[in-house]
């Protein structure tokens, strides 16, 4: 069926580097990227979005990639903070549907102080 | 705004209970989502509503799940009778039109 994946499902980088969290979809219909950041007993909160008519967008420390040929996104954190520690995830609306949010499995995030 | 407003916060109990989660959305917001995720499962979408009808529930596991919107400043999730395997934490989310999706504090629940 239909569904997002994400890669890695754990990742451990020290303070200062550069993170990359990668998803990729199956259908070509979705237009709506947005990452959403969770951190423990916390609720997800979105920290950038990305829509199909631009391939890069940056808010500060934090930018996202899209290749819609590919069908792939990415997440690119740097000069990471160990407040950057979380569970990331994805999410794309499969289907063109404006609304229905298809969620990536999660990456654990981790930063070394 | 006090932003999305789930309760309860934390829910225990027996195995063929009912229970009902309840969420009030941001006002203003006519989308309404409840979200249930676990570690083996990831977030998952169970329903969804527009103006206070239901667009699509293919995401509702089984008949035990119901849920309502019977007005746009309240909605509720109803398990009816609980399982254990219905442990998880149920997140609430609202959006106006195609904005940003705001998620509530969530309900973890806990069926023994």
């Amino acid at each position: 069926g239909e569904n997002v994946e994400q890669h890695p499902s754990t990742l451990s980088v020290q303070e200062g580097d550069s993170a990359v969290i990668k998803c990729t979809y199956s259908d070509s219909a979705s237009n709506y990227f947005p990452w959403y950041k969770q951190e423990l007993g916390k609720r997800p909160q979105l920290i950038i979005d990305i829509r199909s008519n631009v391939g890069e967008k940056k808010d500060q420390r934090i930018a996202v990639t899209l290749n819609k040929t590919a069908k792939h996104f990415s997440l690119h954190i740097t000069e990471t903070q160990p407040e950057d520690s979380a569970v990331y995830f994805c999410a794309a609306n499969l289907g063109g549907s404006a609304r229905q949010l298809t969620f990536g499995s999660g990456t654990q995030l981790t930063v070394l102080p | 705004d006090a932003g999305v407003i789930q309760s309860p916060r934390h829910e225990v109990t027996e195995m063929g209970q009912e229970v009902t989660l309840r969420c009030k959305p941001i006002s203003g917001h006519d989308y309404l989502f409840w979200y249930r995720q676990t570690m083996m499962r990831g977030l998952e979408l169970l329903i969804y509503f527009n103006n206070n009808v239901p667009i699509d529930d293919s995401g509702m596991p089984e008949d035990r799940f119901s849920a309502k919107m019977p007005n746009a400043s309240f909605s509720t999730l109803k398990i009816q009778p609980s399982e254990p395997r219905d442990s998880a934490v149920y997140f609430c989310a609202s959006s106006y039109g195609s904005r940003e999706q705001y998620f509530g504090p969530g309900t973890r629940l806990t069926v023994t």
